[in-house]
């Protein structure tokens, strides 16, 4: 069975950083990518960035671009979002999900909340 | 920019057939993914490629994709198909790529 498990999230001060944690089981992570999606509360999903299996390929949203970075260690079944300079639209439920670079998303964890507030 | 749209709100009585439009000119040219998200729960891939469904979902939800439109159509709707749907696209730009969720629909089943 497909898990994803998310971790880190929490509160922070505007202009502060998270890092957020993925780690992955039941199936060969090194074999997929992998991409961070969110969802701002009471609002719709809003793709955040994806990394292919092999870490080749790095695509960011445009709203987080220059601030986040994803990377993923393949030997460890993670993937990780170091999230800098956050602001308050930064708030949202953060999911990890599985899929094809250019494909769908077939697999999600149930997310990790990071709240940006003074 | 690349902006997918469906309708807010969709209203069907149970047993009756519900369809979700996803629309953006030439939208037929590019793969389209649909998700279920169930309040407080993770979202749930339901078709992909337009018309594919993952293992364990139901016959009852099939996909089309044509011209500006792509739909997602749910047959012999039930009360536990009450949910928010989201339709997805990658889209590219050079050697840019982006992914795209429309707004979402929200399901309500009478």
């Amino acid at each position: 069975e497909v898990q994803l498990l998310e971790s880190g999230g929490g509160s922070v001060q505007p202009g502060g950083s998270l890092r957020l944690s993925c780690t992955a089981s039941g199936f060969t992570f090194s074999s997929y990518a992998m991409s961070w999606v969110r969802q701002a509360p009471g609002k719709g999903l809003e793709w955040v960035s994806s990394i292919s299996s092999s870490s080749t390929y790095i695509y960011y949203a445009d709203s987080v671009k220059g601030r986040f970075s994803i990377s993923r260690d393949n030997a460890k079944n993670s993937l990780y979002l170091q999230m800098n300079s956050l602001r308050a639209e930064d708030t949202a439920m953060y999911y990890c999900a599985r899929g094809l670079m250019a494909g769908s998303f077939a697999s999600w964890g149930q997310g990790t909340l990071v709240t940006v507030s003074s | 920019s690349y902006v997918l749209t469906q309708p807010p709100s969709v209203s069907v009585a149970p047993g009756q057939t519900a369809r979700i439009a996803c629309e953006e000119t030439n939208i037929g040219n590019k793969p389209v993914h649909w998700y279920q998200q169930k309040p407080g729960q993770a979202p749930v891939l339901v078709v992909f490629d337009d018309t594919d469904r993952p293992s364990g979902i139901p016959e009852r939800f099939s996909g089309s994709n044509s011209g500006n439109t792509a739909t997602l159509t749910i047959s012999r709707v039930e009360a536990g198909d009450e949910a928010d749907y989201y339709c997805q696209v990658w889209v590219s730009a050079g050697s840019d790529h982006q992914v795209v969720f429309a707004g979402g629909t929200k399901l309500t089943v009478l």
